[in-house]
């Protein structure tokens, strides 16, 4: 079993720029979350997923950022455009249901300069 | 609402201690309740769970029991090893998908 990828896997990028991650969870999972780490802030999710349609993205900070589930095998976050304080560690998770544990991916660096 | 508490890190043993760190957690219902480990550089990976009241988890010597009258799922290993640094979390989950994770503890182990 792959685990759940993530790329890229470090991000560097001056503010303005768009980025988008990408996440591809364990196959036959069908919930996925995405999440965002700082030592500030701890461990906060930003939206999940299940059977591909969004079921709350609450935790989204603003509206530059934005995520997609086309299928059940990839999802996007995208952030448009980057700031300096968006700078953190991205990560993807999977649960194969109701109550079961979720996966992690290794997680995206982002850096934006 | 549903909430996680767990001890302020960090917390720095040496190798052969005994470890426990303490988690509390406010939910309705009857949560599954859950530790995941994050090892640097790494995601979040899971260490063990307890579905119900009075089941143990345990993985890797390490272990966590469902108490439910004090709503405590401390996690515990008799003797440590360097390898253990890492930062533990304790989550909860009550349905709706949404797991709730704990602030994390950051645990350093020094030969």
């Amino acid at each position: 079993d792959a685990g759940v990828i993530q790329s890229p896997r470090h991000e560097v990028t001056e503010m303005g720029q768009e980025v988008t991650l990408r996440c591809k969870p364990i196959s036959g999972h069908n919930s996925l979350f995405w999440y965002r780490q700082t030592m500030m802030r701890g461990l906060e999710l930003l939206i999940y997923f299940n059977n591909n349609v969004p079921i709350d993205d609450s935790g989204m900070p603003e509206d530059r950022f934005s995520a997609k589930m086309p299928n059940a095998s990839f999802s996007t976050l995208k952030i448009q455009p980057s700031e300096p304080r968006d700078s953190a560690v991205y990560f993807c998770a999977s649960s194969g249901g109701d109550g079961l544990a979720a996966y992690f991916g290794p997680g995206t660096r982002l850096t934006v300069t | 609402g549903n909430s996680v508490t767990q001890m302020e890190g960090p917390v720095t043993l040496s190798e052969e201690a005994f470890l426990t760190i303490n988690c509390t957690y406010t939910a309705t219902g009857y949560p599954s309740l859950f530790w995941y480990v994050q090892y640097p550089g790494e995601g979040l990976q899971l260490l063990l769970k307890a579905t119900k009241a009075d089941d143990k988890g345990s993985n890797k010597g390490f272990e966590a029991t469902y108490r439910k009258e004090t709503t405590s799922f401390h996690l515990e290993k008799g003797s440590v090893q360097v390898s253990d640094s890492a930062v533990y979390f304790c989550a909860l989950y009550t349905g709706g998908f949404k797991t709730i994770f704990g602030a994390g503890t950051r645990l350093f182990v020094k030969a």
